[in-house]
Formats: structure tokens, C-alpha cells, sequence
């Protein structure tokens, strides 16, 4: 059973660069036809899908945050990671990974599997 | 970006009752959707995708239909456990985007 768990920093001060990791377990990260891709939840509010990530490095941002993410993965510990750079209050949220089932193409599926989430606090 | 809308954003109902949400897309996305229920704390839970498939292990009380910019998820009895929000999620296009939620409260 393929298990997500997010691990990272609970509370980040503005200005700087929110750093989580997801850590992969029941399934290689290198499974072939998966994406991986982190998703977030400001507290009371909708889900925002922030970017995903293949196996092989291809990475595909929401424009909206492109300029500020970094997504990567290491296939050796079967982890991907997300950089969120120049963080403000607005960026406090639920962070969430999840794997992406791209039935229709590139980047484009559902998400099956999701880590429990952990909350990022932007506060100084 | 492709836009989703859902409607109505909180709905009340009772055990039993039939209860239907509303997901429009800005453009047409065929058959592209997947829909997921989430409790408070929790993540969210895969219900439907490609519009109308069950998800394994899902009650066959949840069912979804739709094409094109029209969607609907359809609980045909609503059970306790069901009191939840609902989220829609467009694969049209490599940029993803989920509804705004549509919360499922006790009458």
C-alpha cells in the first residue's frame, strides 16, 4: 500500500524559504507512470495545487506560485521535496504530497494517495 | 487557467436525503474530473474519476456523471459518515485546478 508522509519546519519566518519533504514508502518513487505533487490548504479555505514532479525530474508548476517553487526528487531515498522561497503570511497553510495517476496525459490526473499534511506557520 | 465552480459552496440535509453538487468548468474539459471528500483534519480521500468512475473501496452511493463544463456528484442516501467537504479537481490540462469545496452539513 503505497504510504506518503511529509515531514519540514511547522513555522518559517516571512522573507525566508519553507522547505518540506515527502518520503515515499510501499512503492518506488521511480514507479513508473506516477507523478508526485504537493498540494496546500490555507486554514478555512480551499485545496491550491501547487506543482508535481516526475520521477525522471520533469517538473510542472501552478503558474501562480512558479516564481517562487523549486520541486525536486531523490530517487536514491525515494523523497521528492518543495522550496517555496520569499514566504509571507498568505503562504501559511496545510501542506500536502500526494501521487498523480496522469490518466490523460502529462501531468494531467487525479490524485490517489495523500500524506497526512503539515501545517506551516509564516509568522516572525 | 481552466476555472471550477462550485455550487452551492454549504448545503444541509438530513440522513437519508439525496443529495447533488455542482461543478462547472470555464472551458470544456471532457470527461476530466475526479471529485474527493474531506474531513476536518484530515486529507483529502478519492472518490470519482474520468467523471463517473467509482474509486475502489468508495460506497456505490456516491456516483458522478457530466461532460464538457457541466459536472455533478450525487449521494443517493446521505449517511452520517458523509458529512464532509467536497472538492472538485479539473486534468484537463497540466495545470490543476480544485473547486472551491461544497460543505455537506447536518439539517
Amino acid at each position: 500500500q503505497l504510504q506518503l508522509q511529509e515531514a519540514g519546519p511547522g513555522l518559517v519566518k516571512p522573507s525566508e524559504t519553507l522547505s518540506l519533504t515527502c518520503a515515499v514508502s510501499g512503492s518506488s518513487i521511480s514507479r513508473d507512470g506516477y507523478y508526485w505533487g504537493w498540494i496546500r490548504q490555507p486554514p478555512g479555505k480551499g485545496l491550491e495545487w501547487i506543482g508535481s514532479i516526475h520521477y525522471t525530474g520533469s517538473t510542472y508548476y501552478n503558474p501562480s506560485l512558479k516564481s517562487r517553487a523549486t520541486i525536486f526528487v531523490d530517487t536514491s531515498k525515494d523523497q521528492f521535496s518543495l522550496r517555496l522561497r520569499s514566504v509571507t503570511a498568505a503562504d501559511t497553510a496545510m501542506y500536502y504530497c500526494a501521487s498523480l495517476v496522469p490518466v490523460a496525459g502529462v501531468n494531467r490526473g487525479y490524485f490517489d494517495h495523500w500524506g497526512q499534511g503539515t501545517l506551516v506557520t509564516v509568522s516572525s | 487557467d481552466i476555472q471550477m465552480t462550485q455550487s452551492p459552496s454549504t448545503l444541509s440535509a438530513s440522513v437519508g436525503d439525496r443529495v447533488t453538487i455542482t461543478c462547472r468548468a470555464s472551458q470544456s474539459i471532457s470527461i476530466w474530473l475526479a471529485w474527493y471528500q474531506q474531513k476536518p483534519g484530515k486529507a483529502p480521500k478519492l472518490l470519482i474519476y474520468r467523471a463517473s468512475s467509482l474509486e475502489s473501496g468508495v460506497p456505490s452511493r456516491f456516483s458522478g456523471s457530466g461532460s464538457g463544463t457541466e459536472f455533478t456528484l450525487t449521494i443517493s442516501s446521505l449517511q452520517p459518515d458523509d458529512f464532509a467537504t467536497y472538492y472538485c479537481q479539473h486534468y484537463d490540462s497540466y495545470s490543476l485546478t480544485f473547486g472551491g469545496g461544497t460543505r455537506v452539513e447536518i439539517k
